[in-house]
């Protein structure tokens, strides 16, 4: 079964990095190609982007300019490092394993930009 | 890039059908086959009913079917029950990218 955990902070500053990582089990980040998703509270979903396996990006051309995906095959994760955020970039951030759709999603984190 | 455009709400009785549109472009919609589905009940992560337009995954029940016409996508759900009750959203490829339909909340009446 695959399954997916979102970590880091709950709280980041605004103009600073948003950083999270999602560890992976049950399958390999080298395979397949693996996905970031938002939603703000009350609204629908934001595609972020997407990183095949430890290769090229996606990036959706809204967040393009200040968004970093990457891939670390040993410790079988995948990142996303959104720079200079505001309280716009306040939401519940999902990965997602993005083959034959994103059939599967890790349970989301919650990120608040405040000072 | 705009969201694609799905209605609202919707609502309808249990045991009855009923169909979510999802309307695009030639861009997204309209120029691939690779437009999914999900259903996220309140406070829960989304759970994946359709994707490429057709297919549905192992476990989904095949009350869940999915189409498209055009630009258009649609999800159609026979038969239903109370626990279909969620938020609904389309996501289709648009060259490059992803992009997701605003979302359509059914009510089961």
């Amino acid at each position: 079964q695959v399954q997916l955990q979102e970590s880091g902070p709950g709280l980041v500053k605004p103009s600073e990095t948003l950083s999270l990582t999602c560890t992976v089990s049950g399958d390999s980040v080298s395979s397949h190609a693996w996905t970031w998703i938002r939603q703000p509270a009350g609204k629908g979903l934001e595609w972020i982007g997407r990183i095949y396996n430890s290769g090229p990006t996606q990036y959706s051309p809204s967040l393009k300019s200040r968004i970093t995906l990457s891939v670390d095959t040993s410790k079988n994760q995948f990142s996303l490092k959104l720079s200079s955020v505001t309280a716009a970039d306040t939401a519940v951030y999902y990965c997602a394993r993005d083959y034959n759709g994103l059939a599967f999603w890790g349970q989301g984190t919650l990120v608040t930009v405040s000072s | 890039q705009s969201a694609l455009t799905q209605p609202r709400s919707v609502s309808e009785s249990p045991g009855q059908s009923v169909t979510i549109s999802c309307t695009g472009t030639s861009g997204d919609v309209g120029g691939y086959n690779y437009v999914s589905w999900y259903q996220q009940p309140p406070g829960k992560a989304p759970k994946l009913m359709i994707y490429d337009v057709t297919h549905r995954p192992s476990g989904v029940p095949d009350r869940f079917s999915g189409s498209k016409s055009g630009n258009t996508a649609s999800l159609t759900i026979s038969g239903l029950q109370a626990e279909d009750e969620a938020d609904y959203y389309c996501c289709s490829y648009a060259g490059s990218f992803l992009v997701f339909g605003g979302g359509t909340k059914l009510t089961v009446l």
